[in-house]
């Protein structure tokens, strides 16, 4: 069973518009969420993170929302650049686990 | 400073054959990890060495797959017999420390394999 859900395949965004990724998960335990980007051909390279004692994080053009009490989070990318055409992965832990629970991924068309 | 480093980058191997993946961590790291991806979906644990020591093997398939890291540097995972169904791309992670959790990894470009 898929602990983290990301339920959109694909968005399309025009550059300089706001760009806003979802991510659900299911497991209560959880307490440390991560959006990775990934270009083809390439690894994940992490973003930006958030802890459950916190509801937002942000790092430049990047936001991420928490909302514990619906299992949910989203990452905002204002504005949108062509660079920042993507597969974005949502990511999940627990403390005292070491292993990452990842989504399926969006992928993310910045339309010039 | 150089990254995670997968060999080889494609392997294309036939059903039964054996392949060996190598990953090479970021110098100085302690946790290592395999991540598979299939067919698209989601990323996949798979295991998690501190130095030489398996951490967590809690998400190979089955006992046709085998990790190992030497010395607590490289590690390789060898699948033997391959099946049509290991065809993805294996990802190696490392990052630095103990921390007790995972949080940023580092990721390798990724072994992709295609098993026929």
């Amino acid at each position: 069973d898929q602990q983290v859900k990301q339920n959109s395949p694909s968005l399309s965004v025009q550059e300089g518009r706001i760009s806003i990724l979802n991510c659900d998960y299911t497991n209560s335990m959880f307490d440390y969420f991560l959006w990775y980007k990934k270009y083809p051909a390439e690894g994940p390279t992490f973003l930006i993170s958030i802890s459950s004692i916190k509801d937002k994080n942000e790092d430049g053009r990047f936001t991420v929302f928490l909302n514990k009490s619906a299992k949910h989070l989203s990452l905002h990318i204002v504005p949108s650049q062509p660079g920042d055409s993507a597969v974005y992965f949502c990511a999940a832990s627990d403390f005292g686990n070491e292993k990452l629970t990842f989504g399926t991924g969006t992928r993310l068309t910045i339309i010039p | 400073e150089a990254g995670v480093t997968q060999f080889p980058s494609h392997s294309v191997i036939e059903k039964g054959q054996t392949v060996t993946l190598r990953c090479d961590p970021i110098s100085g790291h302690d946790n290592l990890y395999w991540y598979r991806r299939v067919m698209g979906k989601e990323i996949k644990f798979l295991l998690h060495f501190v130095k030489e020591s398996k951490q967590d093997e809690s998400g190979m398939p089955n006992n046709r797959f085998l990790a190992e890291r030497t010395g607590g540097t490289y590690s390789t995972l060898k699948v033997q017999p391959a099946e049509l169904e290991d065809s993805g791309v294996y990802f190696c992670a490392s990052s630095p420390g103990d921390r007790g959790r995972a949080g940023e990894l580092f990721f390798g470009e990724g072994s992709r394999l295609t098993v026929l």
